[in-house]
């Protein structure tokens, strides 16, 4: 079936670095995508969203990357801080207004 | 600007026990609303969505229900909770003309 996966559980970096998370999609007729933080205990907030007309779009600190081609995701976060950390999800539209979400990856920050 | 609510924010409930969850979002009219469920260290998995007064519809099978009695209201209920049942379950809405979904803070909710 259609589904939405991440290649790394688990991301730690340092204090200062980029940060790079990413989401493989199955679904080549999907045509809009976005990133979700998660912290600890809350509902999920949005950061970031793309639309399968664009191969990158640019926010505060943090970029999305599609690459239509191989149906990759990524979302890069420049300057990563402790409160960066987090557990991140990436979900793709399916169609009837829903969202498919991945499993998630979890960033840790380190000072 | 847009706000969405649920209570209770923490829940514990015996097995066999009935359910209701409330979710409310206010700003808005006319919502798709969404209901999710969270194991531990899980992903998301929809429950319910509803795009509209008394229109529910039901992803997987299993003891829980929802309803959608007002516009900007969504109910998730259970006759009798399982301990399966146990996990966060939170509540999203879109405008409709848009994807992208925003989700309120959730409800942990454990049975025993």
């Amino acid at each position: 079936g259609e589904s939405v996966g991440l290649h790394l559980p688990t991301l730690s970096v340092q204090e200062g670095d980029n940060s790079i998370i990413n989401c493989a999609y199955s679904n080549s007729a999907s045509d809009y995508f976005i990133w979700y933080k998660q912290e600890s205990g809350k509902g999920p907030q949005f950061i970031i969203d793309i639309r399968s007309n664009m191969d990158k779009r640019q926010g505060q600190r943090v970029t999305v990357l599609l690459n239509k081609t191989v149906k990759h995701l990524s979302l890069q976060i420049a300057a990563t801080q402790p409160g960066d950390s987090a557990v991140y999800f990436c979900a793709e539209n399916r169609g009837y207004s829903t969202l498919t979400f991945g499993k998630g990856t979890m960033l840790l920050v380190s000072p | 600007s847009q706000t969405i609510h649920q209570w209770p924010a923490t829940l514990v409930q015996p097995v066999g026990s009935p359910l209701s969850l409330e979710c409310t979002v206010e700003g808005t009219s006319n919502p798709n609303l969404y209901w999710y469920r969270q194991a531990a260290g899980r992903g998301l998995q929809l429950l319910f969505y509803s795009v509209g007064i008394g229109q529910i519809s039901s992803e997987v099978p299993q003891n829980l229900s929802a309803s959608r009695p007002q516009d900007r209201q969504f109910i998730l209920s259970s006759k009798k909770l399982l301990l399966s049942d146990s996990g966060f379950y939170l509540c999203a809405w879109t405008s409709g003309t848009t994807d992208t979904q925003y989700f309120g803070p959730g409800t942990r909710l454990t049975v025993l």
